[in-house]
């Protein structure tokens, strides 16, 4: 079993759905990381989290240390929003583990 | 400020040869790192490093090597290419441990 799930590992909306995507891990961690996978490759720091909440723009991310789970949420969403998104988490000092990602597709 | 920058964006390479993939960070960060990319998987850190002169090994740190000279530059050594090393390799920067910043990724292809 991997440290970090996510799920779903596909999702495909409709422009203006709100989306969410979640994150369970199984290690004690420092703070959880929420990053964009953009279609040409580039990858793109989100929100670090280490609880509550967080939002930017349309961009919300929550956290909850003792259920250890993460969402992140994407209220009115366009196909510009369409990539992957990656939790990681911070355990030992600076590293993170990666979770395998989410890819999200918003069609017009 | 340019980020991180990383070189060659592309590389095909045949077994048994070696090369150097560059990354550079302008930002003045302590901490810079290598990961690799596979298709459907997460990242994997390879090597990291906390600043110039100190490396570490990460997960998959096995047929590479790095070096850490300068606060700016944390090159990837690979030795001898194998197949297995096929993937996109990214390097990434943060100041602490605190938000990490990425290069744009060099896709390798090893033949």
């Amino acid at each position: 079993k991997n440290e970090v799930e996510q799920s779903p590992q596909n999702l495909t909306a409709q422009e203006g759905e709100f989306i969410t995507i979640n994150c369970s891990y199984s290690v004690g961690i420092s703070a959880l990381h929420w990053l964009q996978q953009h279609p040409g490759g580039g990858i793109v720091s989100l929100f670090m989290l280490s609880s509550g909440k967080k939002k930017h723009g349309r961009l919300i991310a929550t956290i909850n240390i003792q259920e250890k789970h993460s969402s992140l949420h994407i209220t009115a969403s366009h196909p510009r929003d369409s990539a992957v998104y990656i939790c990681a988490v911070g355990t030992s000092g600076s590293r993170l583990t990666f979770g395998e990602g989410t890819q999200l597709t918003v069609n017009p | 400020n340019a980020g991180v920058t990383q070189t060659p964006k592309f590389r095909i390479l045949k077994i048994g040869q070696s090369m150097t993939l560059q990354c550079t960070q302008d930002m003045n960060h302590n901490y810079m790192y290598w990961y690799r990319q596979d298709p459907g998987m997460g990242l994997k850190l390879i090597y990291y490093s906390v600043g110039a002169g100190i490396t570490d090994k990460g997960e998959v740190p096995n047929g590479y090597n790095v070096s850490r000279s300068t606060t700016e530059d944390f090159p990837l050594r690979l030795e001898l290419a194998a197949p297995s090393q096929t993937s996109v390799y990214f390097c990434a920067s943060s100041q602490n441990p605190d938000t990490q910043y990425f290069g744009p990724g060099t896709r390798l292809t090893v033949l």
